[in-house]
């Protein structure tokens, strides 16, 4: 079935650092592709998306780019404030359909210090 | 508006024991899905509901687990004779489409159930 690998954390950088969070996937054809956060104490939310490849989300500086030639959706930021500081998720529906069932990476978690 | 809200926050139990967990989802949200993430890991698929029924039950990992949703609306799930390998936070999402995408789930912030 479908899979992601996302990078393990933790993740500790300055403000005003480059991010790079790497998620490689594993699926059959080209689903969408996805990138959660899940800021403290808050519920997960979608940060950005890819429908195709080649396509590139973005959404409050992040970005990331569907790229089937390395089955990479690695998520970027320029960058990062402490505010950024959460738990980032990659995440692709299952093989099949079912799209509102995700399989989620394990999540990487950043801290940016001030 | 509100979103999703779920009670309680924590929960602490003892092996053995039955739980419920509740989740009010976002008014008007006809889909409503649980979650479970454990500790280190991604949040892993549980249940669909469309309305008051089950769409799809397939995450549900034994039958200890059984969750309602009876005016399809508030959902509660249900943990019989629960075990330490239970001990997870329990997402709630809803969303207005049915079996809408994922971008279209708004999340709650989670039960995290402890058993001892």
């Amino acid at each position: 079935g479908n899979s992601v690998t996302q990078m393990e954390g933790p993740v500790t950088l300055s403000e005003e650092a480059f991010l790079t969070i790497n998620c490689t996937y594993t699926a059959t054809g080209y689903p969408s592709l996805f990138w959660y956060v899940q800021y403290p104490g808050e519920g997960l939310q979608l940060l950005l998306k890819a429908t195709k490849a080649d396509d590139k989300g973005s959404n409050k500086g992040f970005e990331a780019t569907y790229r089937k030639e390395t089955t990479s959706f690695h998520l970027e930021k320029g960058s990062v404030q402490v505010s950024d500081s959460a738990v980032y998720f990659c995440a692709l529906p299952p093989r099949g359909g079912s799209n509102y069932k995700l399989t989620f990476g394990k999540g990487t978690l950043l801290t940016v210090n001030p | 508006g509100a979103g999703v809200s779920q009670t309680p926050s924590n929960k602490v139990t003892e092996k053995g024991k039955y739980v419920e967990l509740r989740c009010d989802p976002i008014s008007g949200h006809t889909a409503l899905y649980w979650y479970r993430q454990s500790l280190g890991q991604g949040p892993e698929f549980l249940i669909y509901f469309q309305g008051t029924g089950a769409a799809d039950d397939s995450g549900l990992p034994n039958d200890r687990f059984f969750a309602v949703r009876p005016e399809g609306s508030v959902s509660t799930l249900k943990i019989q004779r629960t075990e330490r390998g239970d001990s997870a936070v329990y997402l709630c999402a809803s969303s207005l489409t049915p079996s809408g995408g994922p971008d279209t789930q708004y999340f709650g912030p989670g039960t995290r159930l402890t058993v001892l």
